[in-house]
C-alpha cells in the first residue's frame, strides 16, 4: 500500500489567495483526520471524518477553513482567504475504526508545508 | 480534562548510550497510549502502542515502553541509540470514551551525537 497520499507537498502562496490541500486515504480506512502542526501550538486536530461524514470540526480555526470528503478515497482542506498565520504543516491521517471501539492507530501522510506570504 | 506531558523538550545523548523519554498523562478514564516518531520533513510514524495486556510494549527500531497505571506514565526506552534515531518523539493518548481523538504531548527532540 502506498500509504496516505497528500498533495501538494509544498505550497507557497500570497495572502488572500485560496489554498486547497488534498488527501487520499489508505484503502479500507473509514476514519480521516486533518491536523495542523506549528512550532507554537504543536499538533492540533482540525477535523475528523468517519465514513465520509464530518464528526468533529471543533478544531477548525474559523470560517476561512473548510473540509470536505466527497467519497471514501478523497478529502480536501480549503483555506479561503489565506493569511500568513495559516503557515504551517498540514497532515492528513487515516485509520480503520471498527464498531464502537476506539481507533487504535492513525497513519499519517507526509504533510503539506504551507507558506503564506 | 485530559493532558499529556512530555517533560523534556530536548534530550541529547551519545551514540550507543541508553535513553529514556518521559511521558505522563492525566485522564479520568482509561486510555490507549501511543508513541510516534517524526523524522525531519516527514509525517508521524507509529513506534508502539499500549491497548491492554502486558504493560511492557515492544515497538519498531528497538524501542520499548512500559505502562505504569499508578504513576500514569508511559516512558519510552532504548538500550542503545543510533545516529539515525535523531528525531522528534510524540507521546499521545486516546480516551476510551472519546473513541478517536488523539491528545498529543508537546514532543521531545532526541539528538544523538557521535
Amino acid at each position: 500500500d502506498a500509504g496516505v497520499i497528500q498533495s501538494p507537498r509544498h505550497e507557497v502562496t500570497e495572502m488572500g489567495q485560496e489554498v486547497t490541500l488534498r488527501c487520499k486515504p489508505i484503502s479500507g480506512h473509514n476514519s480521516l483526520f486533518w491536523y495542523r502542526q506549528t512550532m507554537m501550538r504543536g499538533l492540533e486536530l482540525l477535523i475528523y471524518f468517519n465514513n465520509n461524514v464530518p464528526i468533529d470540526d471543533s478544531g477548525m480555526p474559523e470560517d476561512r477553513f473548510s473540509a470536505k470528503m466527497p467519497n471514501a478515497s478523497f478529502s480536501t482542506l480549503k483555506i479561503q482567504p489565506s493569511e500568513p498565520r495559516d503557515s504551517a504543516v498540514y497532515f492528513c491521517a487515516t485509520g480503520r475504526r471498527e464498531g464502537q471501539f476506539p481507533l487504535n492507530e492513525q497513519f499519517f501522510g507526509p504533510g503539506t508545508r504551507l507558506t503564506v506570504l | 480534562a485530559q493532558s499529556v506531558t512530555q517533560l523534556d523538550s530536548q534530550v541529547p545523548v551519545f551514540e550507543e548510550a541508553p535513553v529514556e523519554l518521559r511521558c505522563n498523562y492525566s485522564s479520568s478514564v482509561s486510555v490507549y497510549l501511543f508513541w510516534y516518531v517524526q523524522y525531519p520533513n516527514q509525517g508521524l510514524q507509529l513506534l508502539l502502542k499500549y491497548l491492554s495486556g502486558s504493560t511492557l510494549v515492544k515497538g519498531i527500531n528497538g524501542f520499548e515502553a512500559e505502562f505504569n497505571k499508578s504513576q500514569t506514565s508511559f516512558h519510552l526506552r532504548k538500550p542503545s541509540v543510533h545516529i539515525s534515531d535523531t528525531a522528534e518523539y510524540f507521546c499521545a493518548v486516546i480516551r476510551m470514551d472519546s473513541s478517536y481523538k488523539l491528545i498529543f504531548g508537546s514532543g521531545t527532540r532526541l539528538l544523538v551525537r557521535p
